[in-house]
């Protein structure tokens, strides 16, 4: 059974800081996805990662995939209020088409 | 991208009724899934279909069913409510490029 865990769940951070969320799975998977949701809303793609060593950027986000190490991180440059969310990580199992989603990472940005 | 649409924002229903929630995509996709979010509990796959009238059970799939008639419309079947069924109810489609999930706007259902 393919697990995925995030650390940390909560996150509060002030305006200007750097911070990194963690994302593990247990089953050899090469393809991971960040989504954001917002309180209430529904879950926006942010980055597909599709191969060992992908990195993607988007505007403060910055996002990695170690297929080896199984481990996925998000960092965040330079944290903004408009930043606040709940940040998932999701992998798909090797089979495909079914998506094991994290807890999620509730994230604060504080003016 | 892929729009997803959902038949109902908010939707309250009584113990035993049946309930229908629809979704549709604005594309030629083949798969599309039904997922409930819960707190603590994050995302479940509830049941998915990967072509007209195929479909396939999720990880949570009891005191639920689906149909999937036309390629850009799957419905999510709740025979007879029941109070742990209240939750948010999302419904998303793949794009088979990518395998990237694109969600609807979520159907937050309570049962009463």
């Amino acid at each position: 059974e393919l697990k995925v865990e995030q650390n940390p769940l909560f996150l509060s951070m002030q305006e200007g800081k750097n911070y990194t969320i963690y994302c593990n799975y247990s089953t050899t998977s090469d393809r991971l996805y960040w989504y954001r949701q917002d309180p209430g809303k529904s879950l926006e793609s942010l980055f597909v990662l599709l191969s060992n060593g992908a990195v993607k950027q988007e505007g403060r986000l910055m996002a990695s995939l170690d297929t080896k190490a199984r481990l996925s991180t998000l960092h965040i440059t330079a944290a903004v209020h408009d930043l606040s969310a709940t940040y998932f990580c999701a992998v798909d199992i090797p089979s495909g088409s079914r998506l094991t989603f994290g807890e999620g990472t509730q994230l604060t940005v504080n003016p | 991208d892929v729009k997803v649409t959902q038949s109902s924002r908010y939707l309250v229903k009584r113990t035993g009724e049946k309930v229908f929630l629809e979704c549709v995509q604005d594309m030629d996709h083949e798969n599309m899934f039904w997922y409930r979010q819960d707190p603590g509990l994050g995302l479940r796959l509830i049941y998915f279909s990967y072509d007209v009238k195929m479909k396939e059970k999720g990880d949570i799939p009891e005191g639920y069913s689906v149909s999937r008639e036309k390629k850009e419309r799957f419905s999510l079947i709740l025979e007879s409510a029941s109070t742990n069924q209240t939750s948010m109810y999302l419904c998303a489609v793949e794009r088979e490029q990518t395998y990237e999930q694109y969600f609807g706007p979520g159907t937050r259902l309570t049962v009463t």
